[in-house]
């Protein structure tokens, strides 16, 4: 079956500018994760959405960035008024959100965004 | 702070050998395991999952965890140039950060014929 996707593949965006980067997951899997992967600061834990419960945001870095799930499927991750330092790879990963842990998250292809 | 530290590397070993990746963990209650792997431009891949103490084999793959040591690792055996890539090692604490997993910084391995 088909895997997580993600668009755009990449995105080029001028400072102050809103960008939005779309995930949907694999079929069936209730949890959607968000990622963001930077040079300096490696694989960061952005969002998490489990079901129809109340997403936990915990890792959002500003209040510029924000994300839905609409259906309990498609993803939207939203940055407002871009800055240089929010370029990198933004990575969507889903998984089956069963009770009692031990999740294995399937990754997306990511969306490069460079803002200039 | 959750912190998940990997072994700084870069790491070359010759094809055939083994490779040993490693990964130490801050928090004590930590309860799932993995090991990505990512190639140069693509996304992580998973390569293994461990949720017990010991080891867990998959192929020329083994990981091993010890939770008293608070450390994980990844043993390749047969390296081929194929394995040659960033692996991730990646954390899920489990009870209230469930579902958030915490990466260390990675380490590139490199596998010369």
């Amino acid at each position: 079956g088909a895997g997580v996707s993600q668009s755009p593949s990449n995105k080029v965006t001028e400072k102050g500018k809103d960008v939005e980067l779309r995930c949907d997951p694999i079929s069936g899997h209730t949890a959607l994760y968000w990622y963001r992967q930077s040079l300096g600061q490696g694989l960061e834990f952005l969002i998490y959405f489990q079901g129809n419960s109340a997403p936990d945001k915990s890792g959002l870095p500003s209040d510029r960035f924000s994300a839905e799930r609409t259906g309990g499927s498609v993803s939207t991750l939203t940055i407002q008024r871009t800055q240089q330092e929010d370029s990198a790879v933004y990575l969507c990963a889903s998984s089956l959100g069963l009770a009692g842990g031990h999740e294995t998250q399937y990754f997306g292809p990511g969306t490069r965004l460079l803002v200039l | 702070q959750k912190e998940v530290e990997q072994n700084s590397g870069p790491l070359s070993v010759p094809e055939g050998a083994i490779a040993s990746l490693n990964c130490t963990y801050s928090d004590r209650v930590s309860q799932s395991f993995f090991w990505y792997r990512q190639y140069s431009g693509k996304s992580p891949e998973l390569i293994m999952s461990i949720y017990s103490n010991g080891d867990k084999e998959d192929g020329r793959f083994t990981a091993q965890l010890n939770k008293a040591s608070q450390y994980v690792s990844l043993l390749i055996r047969d390296s081929q140039p194929s394995d040659s890539a960033t692996y991730l090692c990646a954390v899920d604490a489990g009870g209230t950060s469930y579902g958030k997993l915490t990466f260390g910084q990675g380490t590139i391995l490199t596998v010369h014929p």
